[in-house]
């Protein structure tokens, strides 16, 4: 079974970029499907940031999109996500998923990141 | 862009009672297109149904999809004590495409 394990920095600066990967393990990130990114601040709801195939193709959430750059690394197995200039509204739990039919298939335990000074 | 409203807030139950949690779209959505989660504390959501009614892979039978159109609702039929916990709607819209979640249901005891 697939599993993915999210990695980066805890905290980050305002103005700041948020970086973080996604490690995917028992199976190939190659495989045909789409992967996600989505982010839970604490206490609140789910928001999906954004989705990238095996060959590099993207959709981003709209409210998003003019800060965010997802990418996949085929030789490391592993997707990444890029937050340009955060503020504290960014802080959040950040999860990578595995794309299934239309839905979020398997999920990452998740990250929390810190936007503060 | 569809918005997804769930009802209630908050469910108050005891194990062995019938959860209905529902799910409210601002306009119509693809029946294959609405899944719930599951989410416990500090846990990842977990996949329970997707394509409105289909189970995922190892959920109980006790779990259950249903609805078209606007209205669609999550079944449990006997809960059991690691039911409790926060259930999540979600539409996929694909002009863009886009995930939307409803803002959750959480069925307490």
């Amino acid at each position: 079974q697939v599993q993915l394990q999210e990695s980066g920095p805890g905290l980050v600066k305002p103005s700041g970029t948020l970086s973080l990967n996604c490690a995917v393990s028992g199976g190939s990130i190659s495989s045909g499907n789409w992967w996600s990114w989505i982010r839970q601040p604490p206490g609140k709801g789910l928001e999906w940031i954004g989705e990238i195939s095996h060959s590099g193709s993207t959709s981003y959430n709209p409210s998003l999109k003019s800060r965010v750059t997802i990418s996949v690394d085929k030789s490391k197995n592993q997707l990444s996500l890029n937050l340009y200039s955060v503020t504290a509204a960014d802080t959040a739990v950040y999860y990578c998923a595995r794309n299934g039919r239309v839905c979020l298939e398997y999920w990452g335990q998740g990250t929390l990141v810190t936007v503060s000074s | 862009d569809i918005v997804l409203t769930q009802s209630p807030g908050t469910l108050s139950l005891s194990p062995g009672e019938r959860a209905t949690l529902s799910c409210r779209a601002s306009q119509s959505v693809s029946s294959s297109y609405l899944a719930w989660y599951q989410q416990k504390p500090g846990q990842a959501p977990r996949l329970l149904i997707f394509d409105a009614s289909s189970r995922a892979t190892g959920i109980p039978d006790r779990f259950s999809g249903s609805g078209s159109g606007t209205d669609f609702t999550l079944t449990i039929s006997r809960l059991e004590p690691e039911d409790f916990a926060v259930y999540y709607c979600q539409q996929y819209g694909s002009s863009p495409p886009m995930y939307t979640f409803g803002q959750g249901t959480k069925l307490e005891i």
